[in-house]
């Protein structure tokens, strides 16, 4: 069984560029949720995707979007990056219905300078 | 809008002592699970304990057992018997059943197990 990767591991941005963050699922799983952890603290939540459709957002800005693929792996887009966008964005994947087993990844340090 | 409170930033004790991690929620919602997660220093987000809303029984996990009051909704973790490998970020987090089964986290007690 895969577990929950994401990719890349660490990024370096501008303020006002665009990022693509991207996780692949565990094995099995159809849902995937992102969540933004700033320094020091819990993460919070993002948006999750469903069966390829968004099933929830969090308090975020249109600028943060994001795709799920018919493999259920999934794309995080953050459009003109801003300094407090810096943080380690986590994915979690978990089998619709039984959401409360999420399994999280290892994360993406985003520094946006 | 739920929340999750953790009231102590920062804990240590020595190795094999006992020690509980404490938690405070509010929500209206009258099912829902609460959650203990690990975060050690590699980042990744690992699941301690789970705990259903509607069980009274306290969820327990080898060395790990909750606390659960749901009228004073606090949602204590007691770790027993600590080892070294138990040093990490610990954060409280809760779950609504209905809508989109997002994670509401706290804040996070950095917990170090001392040799």
């Amino acid at each position: 069984e895969t577990g929950v990767t994401q990719s890349p591991t660490h990024l370096i941005k501008t303020r006002g560029q665009q990022v693509t963050l991207r996780c692949s699922s565990q094995s099995g799983h159809n849902t995937v949720s992102w969540y933004q952890q700033a320094l020091g603290q819990g993460p919070q939540f993002i948006f999750q995707y469903y069966r390829e459709e968004e099933n929830g957002r969090g308090n975020f800005p249109p600028r943060f979007s994001g795709l799920q693929f018919p493999n259920y792996s999934s794309e995080l887009n953050v459009n003109a990056l801003e300094l407090d966008d810096s943080a380690l964005y986590l994915c979690a994947s978990s089998l619709g219905g039984l959401a409360y087993e999420q399994y999280f990844g290892p994360g993406t340090r985003l520094t946006v300078t | 809008a739920q929340t999750v409170t953790q009231s102590q930033p920062e804990m240590s004790v020595q190795e094999a002592e006992t020690v509980t991690l404490s938690c405070t929620y509010d929500t209206s919602e009258s099912n829902y699970y609460l959650f203990w997660y690990k975060q050690p220093p590699s980042r990744q987000m690992i699941l301690v304990i789970r705990q259903e809303a509607y069980k009274q029984q306290n969820a327990t996990e080898n060395r790990f057992s909750v606390n659960f009051q749901k009228a004073a909704k606090s949602f204590s973790l007691k770790i027993s018997d600590s080892q070294l490998g138990d040093t990490a970020m610990y954060f409280c987090a809760f779950m609504t059943v209905q809508g989109a089964q997002k994670l509401v986290f706290g804040q996070g007690t950095r917990l170090t197990i001392n040799p």
